[in-house]
């Protein structure tokens, strides 16, 4: 069964600033999808970035960037030039890749991250 | 371009009543998924469903909890004779189904409150 886990329970940040979310997993997969949903106040789950496992080029998405290390099997989040709006919980997320579709996602317990003025 | 629909967003039920969730897909998605987030916690998958055929139920309780996706009309998560435990948000995902693309929109859950 595949885990993932996210060791930073709460973070903060100076607006403008940029931070790092952890996250690292555990699979003995070798075809897997990563990604990082954001939940804002409102409790919609966003996706913010997605990254695929057999890409060894990392994932981009404006302020939003991933370090991805397979091999570590590791998958953090920087946030650049970090915004009010940025406040939220971060989960990172597994999803086994398979011919048939779609799998289920296997979710860390979330990074809360308060962005300050 | 509507999103994942969930309703009613939020629902207050006694204990022992049922509690039905609905969720519409996005269009042109084929797959439905459910997952409960308990307080404070991540989400954590409930089942995982296509038109009229449940494909992986592991998540869901074996007891007072079923759900559906049928021909026609929104996949319906239904708990029978609810507990306070049972307190949580479920929120219902979509995708396409067809790989590569088969990341999950989220719907905006339905946060259930049991008294």
């Amino acid at each position: 069964a595949q885990t993932v886990t996210q060791s930073q329970p709460e973070m903060s940040v100076q607006e403008a600033e940029t931070v790092t979310l952890s996250c690292t997993y555990d699979t003995s997969e070798n075809n897997y999808y990563l990604f990082w949903y954001k939940q804002p106040p409102s409790r919609q789950m966003i996706l913010v970035i997605r990254q695929e496992a057999y890409k060894q080029q990392n994932a981009t998405e404006n302020r939003f960037s991933v370090n991805f290390q397979k091999a570590a099997k590791s998958f953090s989040l920087k946030i650049s030039d970090s915004q009010l709006g940025d406040t939220a919980m971060y989960f990172c997320a597994f999803m086994k890749r398979t011919r048939g579709g779609s799998e289920k996602l296997v979710f860390g317990k979330g990074t809360k991250l308060t962005v300050n003025p | 371009n509507a999103g994942v629909m969930q309703n009613p967003r939020h629902l207050v039920r006694r204990r022992g009543q049922e509690a039905r969730l609905r969720c519409s897909p996005m269009k042109g998605h084929s797959h439905v998924y459910w997952y409960r987030q308990l307080p404070e916690e991540g989400l954590k998958f409930m089942v995982y469903l296509q038109k009229e055929n449940i494909i992986d139920e592991s998540g869901m309780p074996k007891e007072r909890f079923s759900a559906e996706f049928p021909k026609e009309g929104p996949s319906i998560l239904r708990i029978q004779q609810v507990v306070r435990g049972d307190s949580a948000a479920y929120f219902c995902a979509s995708s396409p189904g067809t790989v590569p693309t088969d990341t999950q929109y989220f719907g905006p859950g339905t946060r259930l409150t049991v008294l």
